[in-house]
C-alpha cells in the first residue's frame, strides 16, 4: 500500500523567506502526487498536482512543486511566503489501479508565518 | 470554480443518538464522493467512497454499519453516525470528483469545509 511522510510537523519562516515543505512518499510505480492547502473552517484546496510530464510543477498561489523520482520526494516550495500562507499545508498521493480516487495524505505540515 | 459544501458546519450530540451529514455538489455533478475522517493534529484518514446509485464501498476498519452512506443523486451524499459514542466525535470532510470527459480520467477532488462532531 502507498504512504506519504511529512517529516515536519511544523514550520516557522519569517514573511518574504522563502519556503521549501518536504514530501517523501511509498509506491511501487509513478502515483499521481498532490499537494493541497487547509485554512481553519475552510476545506482543502488543491494547491498543484502532478501526473506524468516535466517533473517541475507550478501552482497557485505562487506554489511550485518538484518531482524527483530517485527520492521518492515531491517538495512543496515558494520563493518569498506571505502572511496569508500560514496554515496546514498536505501532500497526498493516489495510487490509481482499484485506488483510483483515493487519496492517502500525509501527516500535515502546519506553517507560520512571522512578520 | 467547483464547490463542495457540507451541513451542518457543526453538531453536538448526545451518545447514543444518530447524526446525519450532508455532502453536496454545488455546481457540478459529482460521480464519485469520498468521506474521510481527520482527527485533531492528524491527517485525513478515507473511510469510504461513495459512487451515485451503488452501495458504498469502506476502508478496511470501518464500520459500515455505524457509517451509513447514501449517494441518492448526483449531487448529495449523506454519511449517518448511527449510535454516536464519543469516540466517534473528529472532523468528517468530504471530497468529490467529477468524471472527465472522453474517458479521460478526472484529475481533482474537490474538498468539502468539514463537519465538526461532538458527541458528549
Amino acid at each position: 500500500a502507498q504512504s506519504v511522510t511529512q517529516p515536519d510537523i511544523h514550520i516557522t519562516v519569517s514573511e518574504g523567506a522563502s519556503l521549501e515543505l518536504r514530501c517523501n512518499y511509498s509506491y511501487g510505480a509513478t502515483p499521481y502526487l498532490f499537494w493541497y492547502v487547509q485554512s481553519p473552517g475552510q476545506g482543502l484546496q488543491l494547491l498543484l498536482k502532478y501526473f506524468s510530464g516535466d517533473t517541475l510543477v507550478q501552482g497557485i498561489k505562487g506554489f511550485e512543486a518538484e518531482f524527483k523520482r530517485s527520492q521518492s520526494s515531491f517538495n512543496l516550495r515558494k520563493p518569498s511566503v506571505h502572511w496569508s500562507d500560514a496554515a496546514e499545508y498536505f501532500c497526498a498521493v493516489e495510487a490509481g489501479g482499484t485506488s483510483y480516487g483515493k487519496l492517502t495524505f500525509g501527516q500535515g505540515t502546519i506553517l507560520t508565518v512571522h512578520p | 470554480g467547483a464547490v463542495v459544501s457540507q451541513h451542518p458546519s457543526r453538531v453536538i450530540c448526545k451518545s447514543g443518538t444518530s447524526v446525519k451529514i450532508e455532502c453536496r455538489s454545488l455546481d457540478f455533478q459529482a460521480t464519485t464522493m469520498f468521506w474521510y475522517r481527520q482527527f485533531p493534529k492528524q491527517s485525513l484518514m478515507l473511510m469510504a467512497t461513495s459512487n451515485e446509485g451503488s452501495k458504498a464501498t469502506y476502508e478496511q476498519g470501518v464500520e459500515k454499519d455505524k457509517f451509513l452512506i447514501n449517494h441518492a443523486s448526483l449531487t448529495l451524499s449523506t454519511l449517518t453516525v448511527t449510535s454516536a459514542h464519543p469516540e466517534d466525535s473528529s472532523f468528517y470532510i468530504c471530497s468529490a470528483r467529477v468524471l472527465g470527459r472522453g474517458g479521460v480520467r478526472a484529475d481533482t477532488q474537490y474538498f468539502g469545509p468539514g463537519t465538526r462532531l461532538t458527541v458528549l
